[in-house]
């Protein structure tokens, strides 16, 4: 079980670049999301996917796509990336209910961007 | 209104004492999650402990325990026995409609820093 696996752990963008973060996991959940984290900021949830096929907004949406093709990958696309993104990007997933397991959410280990 | 407030930018703890890191919440639902995480240096988000908002016990998990006051809108963390490797930012999150159904979604607070001295 490799859990939540995010690709790359390091990127840097120049402005106006597009580029794919990558989410996978392995335990079949149905529920998966994406964070930003910035200094003093805690995490801000940027999209998410309740199922295959099934993407919503989340808090700060803006310059970024999701997909969920599959139950096991979330890849979040930004276009055009700005210096406003550089962040630390966290992916996460669990089940949708029911369980000891429902009471976590399993982080990714993150990924630094950094757009000049 | 900030959802989740952690009024503890930073923190300090001598080495084996109990430390609380403060959390206070608003949300008018009556079904909701609270949960606290670590973050180490190295970046990764370390699952602590969660309480739900029906749950008449507060929650424990070896030296992690949470101090629910539902009617005060408060979900403390207290660590006993601090450790040097509990040094580490933590958050406090809640999840709102928490009862089947339930989204998933997460809003944290900013964090406290804590620091344990030897």
């Amino acid at each position: 079980n490799a859990g939540v696996t995010q690709t790359p752990k390091f990127q840097v963008l120049k402005t106006g670049q597009s580029m794919t973060l990558q989410c996978a996991q392995d335990m079949n959940h149905e529920y998966m999301s994406w964070y930003r984290q910035d200094p003093g900021m805690g995490l801000r949830l940027i999209h998410y996917s309740v199922g295959a096929g099934i993407t919503d907004q989340g808090e700060v949406p803006n310059g970024y796509n999701v997909s969920r093709s599959t139950t096991e990958d979330f890849p979040l696309r930004l276009l055009s990336a700005a210096p406003s993104q550089t962040s630390v990007y966290f992916c996460a997933s669990s089940p949708s209910y029911g369980g000891r397991s429902y009471n976590e959410q399993f982080f990714g280990p993150g990924t630094r961007l950094t757009v000049l | 209104a900030q959802k989740i407030t952690q009024t503890q930018p930073g923190m300090f703890v001598q080495e084996k004492e109990a430390v609380t890191l403060d959390c206070t919440y608003d949300t008018s639902d009556q079904s909701y999650g609270l949960f606290w995480y670590k973050q180490p240096s190295s970046g990764e988000m370390i699952f602590l402990i969660y309480q739900g908002s029906y749950d008449e016990q507060n929650a424990t998990e070896g030296r992690y325990s949470l101090n629910f006051q539902k009617a005060r809108k408060s979900a403390n963390l207290v660590i006993s026995a601090s450790q040097l490797g509990d040094s580490a930012m933590y958050f406090c999150a809640m999840r709102e409609g928490d009862l089947g159904g339930s989204q998933g979604n997460l809003i944290f607070g900013k964090g406290t820093k804590l620091s344990v001295k030897p």
